[in-house]
């Protein structure tokens, strides 16, 4: 049974900081690897989906990587921002996904 | 517009009553499905649909029933209502046509059983 975990559960830092978020898996078969942003009382919105034949992808200041022999995916925030601030999933899976417990990230002006 | 909505927002309930929360997506997506979301276990899954009158049990499905008879619904239903029930509940949805494009959520439905 595939098992996601994610380190640190929670991080606080000042703003302007370059950070990591971490993303581990038990089933390194997996297809597909997302990650997405909650802000408190909303739903999750997608950030970066790294497909089976991908090893990264980005989209701006975010920078996602796999490396399924590891179990792992790392989540790179640039330049970190207030606007930051929100709880951080990874999911892992084929079609059907299981979900990391979160990242609550707090970036301080 | 297009996009996946879940209704009510909202909804409060007395224990034993039956109540249905909605989840409708615009994309003919293949797959939906319902997760709930309570502090210390994370995002659990309830139920999925892989197409229309194609529905499967997830990690939590006691006490819910869910149905699919057009692509674009997945209702879910509580049944008779406890209080364990208490949670946010999340609808999402995901295509099979070409490339995996990942999960899609709607807005949730925060539900209280009192």
């Amino acid at each position: 049974k595939q098992e996601v975990t994610q380190i640190p559960a929670a991080l606080s830092v000042p703003e302007g900081e370059n950070l990591v978020l971490n993303c581990s898996f038990t089933d390194s078969a997996i297809y597909n690897l997302q990650w997405f942003r909650q802000d408190p009382g909303k739903g999750l919105t997608s950030l970066l989906l790294i497909q089976s034949s991908q090893r990264e992808q980005t989209s701006g200041r975010l920078n996602a990587s796999l490396d399924k022999s590891s179990g792992r995916s790392t989540l790179y925030i640039a330049a970190s921002q207030p606007g930051d601030s929100a709880t951080y999933l990874c999911a892992a899976g084929g079609q059907n996904f299981v979900f990391g417990p979160g990242t609550r990230l707090s970036v301080l002006p | 517009d297009a996009g996946i909505t879940q209704s009510p927002r909202y909804k409060i309930t007395e224990t034993g009553r039956q109540v249905t929360l909605m989840c409708h997506q615009t994309w003919s997506h293949s797959y939906m499905f319902w997760y709930r979301q309570d502090l210390g276990h994370g995002l659990r899954l309830i139920y999925y649909s892989a197409a229309a009158d194609i529905t499967d049990k997830g990690e939590v499905p006691d006490g819910y029933v869910v149905s699919r008879s057009k692509t674009e619904n997945f209702p879910l239903t509580l049944e008779s209502a406890t209080r364990s029930q208490t949670s946010v509940y999340f609808c999402a949805s995901s295509g099979t046509t070409g490339a995996f494009r990942g999960y899609t959520f709607g807005s949730g439905t925060r539900l209280t059983v009192v």
